[in-house]
């Protein structure tokens, strides 16, 4: 069964450093996301991409984060000068329509630790 | 505010019981609802799905009911095993259009 597939399996960055994190979608969905889950919380939705932009981001996706889909396959979540609280769980997902009501597929995730 | 939340954070079964996990949710607008289930080290994992046009969905073991009176989702996973030992979170479709906003989580915990 095909799924969504995340490098590395663990980060660990210094506090102000940048980091890429990355993500091989399902090959043929259109719609990808990145969730966050900070430890013994809730996942948390950041943005969702489609058609090379982004279509919704909330609140938590400041100015330190950027997504691209830099070719065909990879969807990448970028965060910039990196603080403490951004030590999570980074998910991956993808889903195949571009309209809703269609499950979104995870990852196993990045684990990011600031240090 | 809005929110998706659980009615309790751990559940203890023994094998072979049913489970049923509950959650509450107060957007009367979601259309559109997923249970998951998150084993330790792994990503969320689709259990299933239902839309707002339905109140009872079935699938293999697990059936999860929604009451839109209520606002009140839940899933039942009949005979439950060691396997089905996760945290499960339901997640309706948020106001932005396509993200999805998760709960807080039930830890199903099943004694052999």
């Amino acid at each position: 069964e095909p799924e969504v597939t995340q490098t590395p399996s663990h980060q660990v960055t210094q506090m102000g450093q940048e980091v890429i994190l990355r993500c091989v979608p399902i090959s043929n969905h259109l719609y990808f996301y990145w969730y966050r889950q900070i430890l013994g919380q809730k996942v948390e939705f950041l943005v969702s991409f489609y058609n090379n932009e982004i279509s919704e981001k909330s609140e938590i996706f400041d100015d330190q984060f950027s997504v691209e889909r830099p070719d065909g396959s990879n969807f990448t979540l970028k965060i910039r000068s990196t603080k403490l609280e951004d030590s999570a769980m980074y998910f991956c997902a993808s889903t195949g329509l571009v309209s809703g009501n269609q499950p979104q597929h995870f990852g196993d995730g990045t684990r990011l630790s600031i240090l | 505010g809005e929110s998706v939340g659980l009615h309790l954070p751990t559940l203890s079964v023994q094998e072979g019981d049913n489970s049923i996990i509950n959650c509450a949710y107060s957007n009367s607008a979601s259309d559109y609802f997923i249970w998951y289930k998150q084993e330790s080290g792994k990503g969320p994992q689709f259990i299933i799905d239902i839309r707002s046009n339905m109140d009872k969905r079935q699938g293999q073991r697990v059936t999860v009911l929604l009451n839109k009176t209520v606002k009140h989702l839940s899933l039942q996973i009949a005979a439950t095993q060691p396997g089905d030992s996760a945290v499960y979170f339901c997640a309706e479709k948020g106001n932005r259009g396509n993200d999805m906003r998760f709960g807080a989580g039930t830890r199903l915990t099943v004694k052999p």
